[in-house]
């Protein structure tokens, strides 16, 4: 069964500081895992997309890293703030259709001064 | 360029009524999809619709529940006789071309459904 499982569950980090998010998956075959952001009452906005051959991608403050060997991917926030607060969802696509989104529940980030 | 619209934000309805809930894509979209995301859960595919048809619709639950996306308006999911376990945030995403895994989905703020 294909599942997307992420660490941890919530955080709670000050202002400023970095931290560094979990996801394990056991989706196969894998195409490509993403990672969102989805502020409260919103819907998730894409952070980033990679592929089975790339092992890190940035986006402003925002780095992922992917690991296809181990199935595991990290989102690492530097330099955290008030508006980093917020879920983060690890989605791991099966290679064919859009159906094959597997979601994971998500961390749930709260950045404080 | 609106992004993707979905309304209403909130819906709250009795047992057994119905519930329709709307959504508008992201202008030159013509690719819609429908997920649910129940308490504590991640969000789960329900349906993915072109105009005029449905793609897949393999995490539609067999009884209640129909979507469709008609050549002009809005796309429309529908769920009749609703129970309490319908209760969620539904989903709506659009896209601009046919949607394999590797086309951006841009996702609309949701629906929030209360079965009472």
């Amino acid at each position: 069964k294909n599942q997307v499982e992420q660490s941890p569950q919530s955080l709670i980090i000050l202002e400023g500081k970095n931290c560094t998010l979990q996801c394990n998956y056991t989706v196969s075959p894998f195409s490509n895992l993403r990672w969102y952001k989805q502020d409260t009452g919103r819907g998730p906005v894409s952070l980033t997309i990679m592929t089975f051959s790339e092992n890190t991608k940035s986006n402003g403050r925002y780095t992922a890293t992917l690991d296809a060997d181990t199935k595991q991917s990290s989102l690492h926030i530097t330099a955290s703030q008030l508006s980093d607060s917020a879920s983060y969802i690890c989605v791991v696509s099966n290679t064919g259709t859009a159906s094959k989104l597997t979601f994971g529940t998500g961390t749930r980030l709260q950045v404080t001064l | 360029n609106a992004g993707v619209m979905q309304n209403p934000r909130h819906l709250v309805r009795r047992r057994g009524q119905e519930a329709r809930l709307r959504c508008s894509p992201m202008k030159g979209h013509s690719h819609v999809y429908w997920y649910r995301q129940l308490p504590e859960e991640g969000l789960k595919f329900m349906v993915y619709l072109q105009k005029e048809n449905i793609i897949d619709e393999s995490g539609m639950p067999k009884e209640r529940f129909s979507a469709e996306f008609p050549k002009e308006g809005p796309s429309i999911l529908r769920i009749q006789q609703v129970v309490r376990g319908d209760s969620a945030a539904y989903f709506c995403a659009s896209s601009p071309v046919r949607g394999t895994s590797f086309i951006e989905q841009y996702f609309g703020p949701g629906t929030r459904l209360t079965v009472t």
